[in-house]
C-alpha cells in the first residue's frame, strides 16, 4: 500500500531561519508527489506539486522541493521563513485513484 | 466565488444520530472526494467519486455511505454517529481522477457525544 511518512510533527523557527520539512514515500510506480498548506481556520490550498522533469521545482511563496528519486523523498525547503509562513504543511503522493497524505508538519515561525 | 461549498460547518451530534454533511462545486469538475482530518493522521480518504454515477471506498470507509446525487454534489452520510467519527470532515473536486489539482472546501467539524 501507497504510504508517506512526515517526520516532523512540530517545527518552531525563528523569523528569517531556514525551513526544511521532510517527507519519504512509499510507492511501487511512478509518482505525483504535492506539497498542501493549511494556515490556521482555513482549508488546504496547493503548495507545489512534482509530475516529471526537473527534481528541484518551485511554488507559491518562495517554497520549494526537490524530489530525490533513490531516497523516495520528497522535501519542502524555504530559505527564510515569515511569520505568516506559520501553518501545517501536508506532504502527499498519487495513490491507486486518489491523493494519500502524510500526516503533516505543524510549523510555527516566531516573530 | 468559485470553488467547493460544504455544509454545515459545525455540528455536533449524540451517539446514533445520522445526519449528511453536503457537499457542492461549481467548477465543472469531475471527480469528487470526501476526506477526514484528525490530529496526528493527517487526511484520510473516505469515499470517492470519479464521475457522476459512480463512487468508490477510500482507506476509511466504515461506517459512512456517500451519494454523487448529480455532477456538482457529492454527500456523505453517517447513519449512526459514533464518538470515533468525530473529526473535522473536508471535501474535494478535480477536473477528473489522474489531474490532481484537488480544490478542497473549508470543512465540517464534526462532534460526536
Amino acid at each position: 500500500a501507497q504510504s508517506v511518512s512526515q517526520h516532523n510533527h512540530h517545527v518552531i523557527l525563528s523569523e528569517a531561519a531556514s525551513l526544511e520539512l521532510g517527507c519519504n514515500y512509499s510507492y511501487g510506480g511512478t509518482v505525483n508527489l504535492f506539497w498542501y498548506v493549511q494556515y490556521p481556520g482555513q482549508h488546504l490550498q496547493l503548495l507545489l506539486k512534482y509530475f516529471s522533469g526537473d527534481p528541484l521545482v518551485k511554488g507559491i511563496k518562495g517554497f520549494e522541493a526537490e524530489f530525490i528519486k533513490s531516497k523516495f523523498s520528497f522535501n519542502l525547503r524555504k530559505p527564510s521563513v515569515q511569520w505568516s509562513d506559520t501553518a501545517e504543511y501536508f506532504c502527499a503522493v498519487n495513490a491507486r485513484r486518489a491523493l494519500t497524505f502524510g500526516s503533516g508538519t505543524r510549523l510555527q515561525v516566531q516573530p | 466565488n468559485a470553488g467547493v461549498t460544504q455544509t454545515p460547518k459545525f455540528q455536533v451530534l449524540k451517539t446514533g444520530q445520522s445526519m449528511t454533511l453536503q457537499c457542492a462545486q461549481d467548477m465543472n469538475h469531475n471527480s469528487m472526494y470526501w476526506y477526514r482530518q484528525d490530529p496526528g493522521m493527517g487526511l484520510r480518504l473516505i469515499y470517492y467519486s470519479a464521475s457522476e454515477g459512480t463512487t468508490d471506498k477510500g482507506e476509511v470507509p466504515n461506517g459512512y455511505n456517500v451519494s454523487r446525487l448529480n455532477k456538482r454534489e457529492f454527500s456523505l452520510r453517517l447513519e449512526s454517529a459514533a464518538p470515533s467519527q468525530t473529526s473535522v470532515y473536508f471535501c474535494a473536486s478535480s477536473e477528473r481522477l489522474d489531474n490532481y489539482g484537488y480544490t478542497f472546501g473549508s470543512g465540517t467539524r464534526l462532534t460526536v457525544v
